[in-house]
């Protein structure tokens, strides 16, 4: 009931295409979604989050998609650039504290 | 950078070798974090702090031993590690637990 469940495990998208990482959930009591974005070298930086009373937020050219019912939720990168390239996590908590992460998605965007 | 410090960013260590990790935030947050990410698995929180009391322990084996002597210092203390332990070591803080948690740099640890 803890595991949070990414997917692709990988994706490589042209420049300007809008990659789409998806993730699963299964605790109900969670009430806060993040996802995070890794470069090598660097640690996870917080780059957008939904709470469960919302069904889209968007910034920048970044979106999350939160589907309540389903207990899902996604991330969607529009215009995508090759400084995009990285790893990206999802994660899930009640409150923020013990975040549940996913296993990460490799992006590539290609010139 | 996010504001979040760790040394050293690199170590390696043997099996019957002590070391320690270091973790500093100048954010002013009350709450630390140590997360353990390995190669295919997902991030794993270790521990949480919040005012220097320990409030979480995510069933870690005692060779790590975590230090919180104040809200800006955290550390964790090694000791007779397993190969099996070698991954990137990630300290986190945030403003209460109920905040967004900021992620230093990390230190690879490798243990031979």
């Amino acid at each position: 009931q803890q595991q949070v469940k990414q997917s692709p495990q990988s994706l490589i998208v042209q420049k300007g295409g809008i990659p789409i990482i998806n993730c699963a959930y299964e605790n109900t009591a969670f009430d806060y979604f993040p996802w995070y974005q890794q470069f090598p070298g660097k640690g996870p930086a917080l780059l957008i989050a939904i709470r469960p009373d919302v069904s889209e937020k968007k910034e920048g050219r970044f979106t999350i998609s939160f589907n309540k019912s389903a207990k899902q939720f996604s991330l969607h990168i529009m215009d995508s650039q090759p400084g995009d390239s990285a790893t990206y996590f999802c994660a899930a908590s009640r409150g923020a504290q013990k975040l549940v992460f996913g296993q990460g998605t490799r992006l590539t965007i290609n010139p | 950078e996010t504001g979040v410090t760790q040394t050293p960013r690199h170590l390696v260590m043997g099996m019957t070798n002590k070391k320690s990790l270091k973790c500093e935030q100048h954010l002013g947050h009350n709450a630390m974090y140590w997360y353990k990410q390995s190669a295919k698995k997902p991030l794993e929180l270790m521990f949480v702090y919040n005012f220097k009391e320990q409030t979480e322990n995510n069933s870690v084996p005692s060779r790590f031993s975590p230090e919180c002597p104040n809200s800006s210092h955290l550390f964790l203390h090694l000791h007779t590690l397993q190969p099996e332990d070698s991954a990137l070591y990630l300290c986190a803080s945030s403003q209460t637990t109920e905040r967004e948690q900021f992620f230093g740099p990390g230190t690879r640890l490798t243990v031979l």
